[in-house]
């Protein structure tokens, strides 16, 4: 079955940084990947979705990059800030029947001012 | 808008009691789904629905059961609820572009 891992360990870096996640998968790629925030007691929000034939993707402070070669993801925030802090949650969907997505165990990220 | 909507926020419950979970959207999404999410094991998938009227399996279906008898509602169904069945439930709709959109979530403490 897929397996998806992300860093279990809070990523911890200073107000201003980059602050860079990564998500690794076995098995065949998925038709998409999905990146989504996660804050405490609340439901995940989704922030970007890159496709197979996309090797990267932006959307204001954040990149996202595809290498199906590598089998991974990276996810970028830029000049970071204490409100970034959350858990930040790597997702592959395949373009089977459900569309469903699987969804790794996240990486907590903290900003510190 | 409200988006997705669920109820109750938390519930205690008792071994072998049974308990429906409401899910509510606003957005006229066809596609829905229901995780639970459970500490170090991220969100899992237990059942979805692509439309109103179907409903299919996801990777933990045991011991529950959902319906979907309009596109709004995608109620999940305890029916006979175990300690094993503790967790954080999250509902949710897919957009025809793949974003998903997920309610506050349940938290469910069976006992």
């Amino acid at each position: 079955s897929q397996k998806i891992e992300q860093n279990s360990e809070a990523l911890n870096i200073q107000e201003g940084k980059t602050a860079t996640l990564t998500c690794n998968y076995t098995n065949y790629s998925p038709a998409y990947l999905q990146w989504y925030r996660q804050d405490p007691g609340r439901g995940p929000v989704f922030l970007l979705l890159i496709r197979e034939n996309e090797k990267e993707k932006r959307k204001e402070r954040l990149k996202v990059t595809f290498d199906t070669t590598l089998k991974q993801s990276l996810f970028h925030i830029t000049a970071s800030q204490p409100a970034d802090s959350a858990t930040y949650l790597c997702a592959l969907q395949y373009m089977d029947s459900s569309y469903k997505l699987i969804f790794g165990s996240g990486t907590r990220l903290l900003v510190r001012p | 808008t409200a988006g997705i909507t669920q109820a109750p926020t938390s519930q205690i419950l008792a071994a072998g009691r049974s308990m429906t979970l409401r899910c509510t959207q606003d957005m006229r999404h066809n596609a829905m789904y229901w995780y639970r999410q459970d500490l170090g094991l991220g969100l899992r998938l237990i059942h979805y629905s692509n439309t109103a009227g179907t409903t299919g399996k996801g990777e933990v279906p045991d011991g529950y059961s959902v319906s979907r008898a309009n596109t709004d509602d995608f109620p999940l169904t305890l029916a006979s609820a175990v300690p094993s069945q503790t967790s954080v439930y999250f509902c949710a709709s897919r957009d025809p572009l793949g974003e998903q959109f997920f309610g506050p979530g349940t938290r469910l403490t069976v006992l």
